[in-house]
């Protein structure tokens, strides 16, 4: 079945430093593939997207492209602010597949 | 536009009793999902609603159940919980194109279920 590995937290990185958290997938068809962003004692939004092979999602400086020969969609930001601080999830859907399958979620820790 | 709400914020149940937690979709949305995230993992898919009629489950057991309302609302019930029911759920709407394509789903803050 369709599944999702990201990088294990928790990432702790000083203001202005660069950040990847590494994605990969198995899925079978063509997935749509996301970055979901949990701060404290909320509930999921959605950071970023990309619906095909070598689409680049990007928002708010954080930008991800789909990797279809390596499949993966890692996540990078060029100069992380202590507001980023938050659990990132990376997640796939399938086409007209109706469920998100999510990783396991990176703590990240942004320190002035 | 309204968001994704969810009730209620906070619960506690003990083993063996009934849970009801609800659901309203953003507006313009016809699709509900619920999700369960454990502490510390990543939500897992429980089922989603279409047209009032579930249209896909996850690994979960016959003691979760779901109900949407023609008003695209929907309730997720847990019939004899656990003590591992405890997690945050969390509700996901959409839009689902005539297609059967589910766009893009939208989160609402979840409900804190703790299992005594």
């Amino acid at each position: 079945g369709d599944s999702v590995t990201q990088m294990e937290g928790p990432v702790t990185l000083s203001e202005e430093a660069f950040l990847t958290i590494n994605c990969t997938y198995t899925a079978t068809g063509y997935p749509s593939l996301f970055w979901y962003v949990q701060y404290p004692g909320e509930g999921l939004q959605l950071l970023l997207k990309a619906t095909k092979a070598d689409d680049k999602g990007s928002n708010k400086g954080f930008e991800a492209t789909y990797r279809k020969e390596t499949t993966s969609f890692h996540l990078e930001k060029g100069s992380v602010q202590v507001s980023d601080s938050a659990v990132y999830f990376c997640a796939l859907g399938g086409g007209s597949n109706y469920k998100l399958t999510f990783g396991k979620g990176t703590l990240l820790t942004v320190n002035p | 536009e309204t968001g994704v709400t969810q009730s209620p914020t906070h619960l506690i149940k003990t083993r063996g009793q009934q849970v009801t937690l609800r659901c309203s979709s953003q507006s313009g949305h016809n699709t509900v999902s619920w999700y369960q995230q454990a502490l510390g993992q990543g939500p897992q898919f429980i089922f989603q609603y279409y047209r009032e009629e579930e249209n896909g489950r996850g690994n979960f057991p016959p003691r979760f159940s779901g109900l949407q309302f023609p008003n695209y609302s929907s309730e997720l019930n847990v019939n004899a919980l656990e003590l591992d029911d405890s997690a945050l759920y969390l509700c996901a709407s959409s839009l689902a194109e005539t297609s059967g394509r589910t766009n893009e789903q939208f989160f609402g803050p979840g409900t804190r279920l703790t299992v005594l």
